[in-house]
């Protein structure tokens, strides 16, 4: 059983164009973090959403996590080519213990 | 500071054999976990270090083992490689006193088992 379940696996969009991808759970997480990750790399951190409803962004990338804490969406308006990778979401729960990871969102975003 | 390094950064072993790998937190970081990385199940939890002491465990055959050493370096050990252990291999660490359990990745080893 995957406990999150991130969509789509996969998109391929053009440059300049915005997309939204998600993460959903049945569980409630003390801590939801966005992670990418390049080919032959770890994967980098990108935000940690810790408050149900909370906006962070990030340049021009926006998360947010669900008023219950289950769910969180990463927003990318004006996709560029750098955007380019997997994109991971995680869950936490509490201060130790390790993350639960979707299974990614593969994004290609073309020139 | 220096990131998370991992060492080797591949590797081809035979089936049958066994293979040990090694990672170097961020300094002052005293928590290290490791997971798995395929493509057909993601990324997966095998274990968490800290202190020198096993703190968690992932759902992983005894074939896969680790340990930890005093100046918080880790080593995992796969014995019996199966053609299924090819995957990425990632080590992350942190900071035993954030509150968010947020990790810092190495850029992993890439186990190819023939």
């Amino acid at each position: 059983t995957q406990l999150l379940e991130q969509s789509p696996q996969f998109l391929s969009i053009q440059e300049g164009e915005n997309l939204t991808v998600y993460c959903n759970s049945s569980s409630v997480f003390s801590s939801l973090q966005w992670y990418r990750q390049e080919p032959g790399e770890g994967p980098v951190l990108l935000v940690t959403v810790v408050t149900g409803g909370e906006v962070k962004k990030l340049k021009r990338l926006t998360f947010q996590f669900g008023d219950a804490r289950k769910d969180s969406s990463l927003h990318i308006t004006a996709a560029q080519p750098g955007d380019t990778g997997l994109y991971l979401c995680a869950g936490a729960r509490g201060s130790q213990g390790n993350l639960i990871f979707g299974k990614g969102t593969k994004l290609s975003v073309k020139p | 500071k220096a990131g998370v390094t991992q060492t080797p950064r591949y590797l081809i072993k035979t089936r049958g054999q066994q293979v040990t790998l090694s990672c170097s937190p961020i300094s002052g970081h005293r928590s290290v976990s490791w997971y798995q990385q395929t493509p057909g199940q993601g990324l997966q939890f095998l274990f968490e270090y800290f202190s020198e002491t096993q703190r968690n465990k992932g759902n992983f055959p005894g074939r896969f083992s680790g340990r930890q050493f005093s100046n918080s370096r880790s080593e995992m050990n796969v014995s019996t490689l199966e053609l299924g252990d090819s995957a990425l291999y990632l080590c992350a660490s942190s900071t035993s006193s954030g509150i968010y359990n947020e990790q810092f990745f190495g850029p992993g080893t890439r186990l190819t088992v023939l």
